[in-house]
């Protein structure tokens, strides 16, 4: 089955204890994003990636970093987490550039607290 | 810098009625898709419907069609005969150039209820 695997689905955690959001596409696709969801603000691009080893900063990239080493996968870091990064974050992903179609395919979601 | 603004923070629509979603964009660049998506309660996002600014016909998939007004910036979301599982929150979402690669932006949402 196709599908976007984000690991933790939740995660309660304190201020500035590491953290790793995994994210993981069967796809192929060369395409891959992190939102994050808040209340009132629509999603929010954090990083994207358009292929391997190429990252690139959304609207919201403080505090985050991402590393794009495999096609597959996609993992967000959160170096010193703040109760302001709690959040639902999303990973998506597409086929990328040479197609039109439009579609991001979203994992599930994964809810972060940070206390 | 791109935006995308969705004036109505909720809306009511009698089941069976259509409704249409409002969706205005601001952005530079001549390619530029712009694309809606669902999320029910349940939170997982399901994309809707696409178009691409080059396209001259307005998008159609199944009940949902877009409304697109070049020249005005709009692309509002039309949902022909609602049904009660269309109630969800929706977001209208625009990403650059006219291929998936770019950085996207998405609206606040709109909060759909379909009333029996």
């Amino acid at each position: 089955e196709a599908q976007v695997t984000q690991n933790p689905r939740y995660l309660i955690t304190v201020t500035g204890k590491k953290l790793t959001v995994t994210c993981s596409q069967n796809m192929n696709h060369e395409y891959m994003s992190w939102y994050r969801q808040d209340p009132g603000l629509g999603l929010r691009q954090i990083y994207y990636s358009m292929n391997v080893e190429v990252t690139d900063k959304g609207d919201v990239p403080e505090g985050y970093k991402v590393s794009r080493k495999e096609k597959r996968n996609f993992p967000l870091i959160l170096e010193s987490p703040s109760p302001n990064q709690t959040s639902l974050y999303f990973c998506a992903s597409s086929p990328g550039q040479g197609t039109n179609t439009g579609e991001l395919f979203f994992g599930e979601g994964s809810r972060l607290t940070v206390l | 810098a791109q935006k995308i603004t969705q004036t109505q923070p909720g809306m009511f629509v009698q089941e069976k009625e259509a409704v249409t979603l409002d969706c205005t964009y601001d952005t530079s660049d001549q390619s530029y898709g712009l694309f809606w998506y669902k999320q029910p309660s349940s939170g997982e996002m399901i994309f809707l419907i696409y178009q691409g600014s080059y396209d001259e016909q307005n998008a159609t998939e199944g009940r949902y069609s877009l409304n697109f007004q070049k020249a005005r910036k709009s692309a509002n979301l039309v949902i022909s005969a609602s049904q009660l599982g269309d109630s969800a929150m929706y977001f209208c979402a625009m990403r650059e150039g006219y291929t998936n690669a770019g950085k996207s932006t998405f609206g606040d949402g709109t909060t759909l209820t379909v009333k029996p």
